[in-house]
């Protein structure tokens, strides 16, 4: 297992913010990192992939970036919809694939 | 369109067993290897299994090591999870996922769950 700091793990912010949410690897995952959003009993989604890839069909308000042991998911410009559960995941060891404990972002 | 539905949860008593279904659509199953992540109520996301695209290689978090089992039927575009003597904390929503995997020709890659389903919530009680 390669356990993952995620900070902070509550956020609330304003509409057309700039948010910021960190995660820290226990160890180097070159950028082996993905980024979901998940909102009340909904599947998780994914927004980020190899830590700054913009998944298809995301909005590009979001943004990855990082290396290493070091990762942020930045939201420019908050809008309402972006209220959610974010997670970090790893996947640099093909024999587990574990996420961050989440953040929540609450809207104001 | 691409879709992957979960069935088979329930409510079963601490020590049965339970068989979880994930039903893929719209895209070439046997490409891809699959996943289940968890999720128990209130609490962040948990990896549990990954079986390769084969089926040939499968892999466990130690919290479910000797107690699940994951296998698939290609001709059926089906993954399952074989959950056995379940416990309280196994309580969860159960998800399956589509693992994207692109491999470069100097050995880097990219990979992320790029389609979920819907999850199966197992409820162990007594």
């Amino acid at each position: 297992d390669i356990p993952l700091i995620q900070s902070p793990s509550f956020l609330s912010a304003s509409v057309g913010d700039r948010v910021t949410i960190t995660c820290r690897a226990s160890q180097g995952i070159s950028t082996h990192l993905a980024w979901y959003q998940q909102k009340p009993g909904k599947a998780p989604e994914l927004l980020i992939y190899e830590a700054s890839a913009l998944q298809g069909g995301v909005p590009s308000r979001f943004s990855g970036s990082g290396s290493g042991t070091d990762f942020t998911l930045t939201i420019s410009g908050l809008q309402p919809e972006d209220s959610a559960t974010y997670y970090c995941q790893q996947l640099s060891n093909y024999r587990v694939y574990n996420f961050g404990q989440g953040t929540k972002l609450e809207i104001k | 369109q691409v879709q992957i539905v979960e069935s088979g949860g329930g409510v079963v008593q601490p020590g049965t067993s339970l068989r979880l279904s994930c039903a893929a659509s719209g895209f070439t199953f046997s490409s891809y290897a699959m996943h289940w992540v968890r999720q128990a109520p209130g609490k962040g996301l948990e990896w549990v299994a990954v079986v390769s695209f084969d089926g040939k290689n499968n892999f466990y978090a130690d919290s479910v090591k000797g107690r699940f089992t994951v296998s698939r039927d290609n001709s059926k575009n089906a993954v399952y999870l074989h959950v056995n003597s379940l416990r309280p904390e196994d309580t969860a929503v159960y998800y399956c996922a589509r693992f994207e995997f692109r491999s470069h020709k100097d050995n880097s890659y990219q990979a992320a769950f790029d389609v979920w389903g819907q999850g199966t919530l197992v409820t162990v009680s007594s």
